[in-house]
């Protein structure tokens, strides 16, 4: 079945440096790909999401670029900021199961950004 | 914006008894889910619920679980009598279109607590 694989946490860092989650998949399809951010008390918002191979999804910073060779979807960005601290989820949805699917989700990881 | 919305937001029970927990979905999505995250574990599938029935569920989603669209807004998730491992964080999701690769929209969370 569908898997997403998280690197493991917590993560810990000064604000402005850069940042790296990894993010593998396993899919019997053509996965559309996802990244959700849970802040402190919130429920889960969509960052950013790629549909195909090679996409690109970008927002307020971060990027991650769908890489089918390597099964990943890793997250970066170039300079955190203390707001960013928050449980980032790496998940995808199967074409294959049609319009019903369903989110398969990694096992987040938390973000804390230093002054 | 639209946003999903779910009350309560966090509900103690004793085990045995039956809990419903609500969710306003945003106003025109179709498809309708319920994921729940046991603490410190992945968010989980429970169910999709697509013209008034339910169009995939988990293996989790026993004869315990059931879902309703009582009145064209809410939808509910029932469990008929709660056990200890039913805590967890449950979220209420909806996507607009019939397409996988449409967002998903959460809801903030309902903490269920059973003891």
């Amino acid at each position: 079945g569908d898997s997403v694989t998280q690197m493991e946490g917590p993560v810990t860092l000064s604000e402005e440096a850069f940042l790296t989650i990894n993010c593998t998949y396993t899919a019997t399809g053509y996965p559309s790909l996802f990244w959700y951010v849970q802040y402190p008390g919130e429920g889960l918002q969509l960052l950013l999401k790629a549909t195909k191979a090679d996409d690109k999804g970008s927002n307020k910073g971060f990027e991650a670029t769908y890489r089918k060779e390597t099964t990943s979807f890793h997250l970066e960005k170039g300079s955190v900021q203390v707001s960013d601290s928050a449980v980032y989820f790496c998940a995808l949805s199967d074409h294959l199961t049609g319009a019903n699917s369903k989110l398969t989700f990694g096992k987040g990881i938390t973000l804390s950004v230093r002054p | 914006e639209p946003e999903v919305t779910q009350t309560p937001s966090h509900q103690v029970t004793q085990m045995g008894q039956e809990v419903i927990l609500r969710c306003v979905p945003i106003s025109n999505h179709l498809y309708f889910y319920w994921y729940r995250q046991i603490l410190g574990q992945k968010v989980e599938f429970l169910v999709s619920f697509y013209n008034n029935e339910i169009s995939e569920k988990s293996e989790i989603f026993d004869d315990q679980f059931s879902v309703e669209r009582p009145d064209g807004s809410n939808f509910t998730l029932k469990i008929r009598s709660t056990k200890l491992e039913d805590s967890a964080m449950y979220f209420c999701a909806s996507r607009p279109a019939l397409l996988a690769s449409e967002t998903q929209y959460f809801g903030p969370g309902t903490r269920l607590l059973v003891l």
